[in-house]
C-alpha cells in the first residue's frame, strides 16, 4: 500500500528555535509536496521536489531518494510559522495522484 | 489571477438533500480534483478529472457527482447529503496529469450535515 508518514504529529517550540518536520514514504515516487495550512485557511504549496534540497526564505526541504525519507526545516521559527504542514507525494505506480500525509501542527510560542 | 475559486465557504444542510460545490480556476490547468480533509485523517480524494468532459473516482467517491464540461469548472454534487459527508472540501488544479507541477488549492467549503 502507498502510504506516506509525518512525524511528529504535534510540535510546539519557542520563538527562534530550528524546527525540523519528518515525512517517510513506502515506494518509489516520482515528486515530493510540501503543504501549509493555517488554522481555518487554505492549503498553500511550499515546496515540490523530486530530488536534493530547495530553499525559500526561512524555508528549506531536502530529500533522499534512497532513504524514502523527506525532511522541512525552518529556521529563526516566528509565531507566524503556526500552522499545519503537509507532505504528500506522486507515486509511480498505480497512477499519478496525490498521497497525504495526516500532518504536523506547528505551534510557535513567544 | 484569481486562482482557485471555491464556493459557498460556508454550508449547512439537512441529511438528504442536495446541493453542489463549486470549483473554477483561471490558470487553464488540465487537472482537478476534489478532497475532503477530516480530522485525523490526511486530505482523501474524491473524484479528479484529467480534463473537459473526462472524470475518475478517487479514494472516497461515494455519494459525490462530478462532470467537467469546461477547463475551468469542476463542480462537486452530493446528491443525498449524509452527516458522514460532515467535511472540509478542497478544489485542487495543476497544469496536467503525468507531470509534476505545483498544486493549487481553493479556500475551501465547510459543509455541516444535521
Amino acid at each position: 500500500k502507498n502510504e506516506v508518514e509525518q512525524s511528529p504529529q504535534n510540535l510546539t517550540a519557542q520563538e527562534g528555535e530550528f524546527i525540523t518536520i519528518n515525512c517517510s514514504y513506502s515506494v518509489g515516487i516520482s515528486a515530493l509536496h510540501w503543504l501549509q495550512q493555517h488554522p481555518g485557511g487554505g492549503i498553500v504549496s511550499l515546496f515540490m521536489l523530486s530530488s536534493g534540497k530547495k530553499k525559500h526564505g526561512r524555508l528549506i526541504a531536502t530529500i533522499n531518494i534512497q532513504e524514502k525519507h523527506s525532511s522541512l526545516h525552518i529556521t529563526a521559527s516566528h509565531p507566524r510559522d503556526s500552522a499545519v504542514y503537509i507532505c504528500a507525494v506522486t507515486f509511480f505506480f498505480p497512477s499519478q495522484k496525490l498521497v497525504f500525509g495526516q500532518g504536523t501542527r506547528l505551534t510557535i510560542n513567544p | 489571477n484569481a486562482g482557485v475559486t471555491q464556493t459557498p465557504k460556508f454550508q449547512v444542510l439537512k441529511t438528504g438533500q442536495s446541493m453542489t460545490l463549486q470549483c473554477a480556476q483561471d490558470m487553464n490547468h488540465e487537472y482537478m480534483s476534489w478532497y475532503r480533509q477530516d480530522p485525523g485523517m490526511g486530505l482523501r480524494l474524491i473524484h479528479y478529472s484529467v480534463g473537459a468532459g473526462i472524470t475518475d473516482q478517487g479514494e472516497v467517491p461515494n455519494g459525490y457527482n462530478v462532470s467537467r464540461s469546461t477547463t475551468e469548472d469542476f463542480p462537486l454534487r452530493l446528491l443525498s447529503a449524509a452527516p458522514s459527508q460532515t467535511s472540509v472540501y478542497f478544489c485542487a488544479s495543476t497544469l496536467s496529469r503525468g507531470r509534476d507541477n505545483e498544486q493549487f488549492f481553493g479556500p475551501g467549503t465547510r459543509l455541516t450535515v444535521l
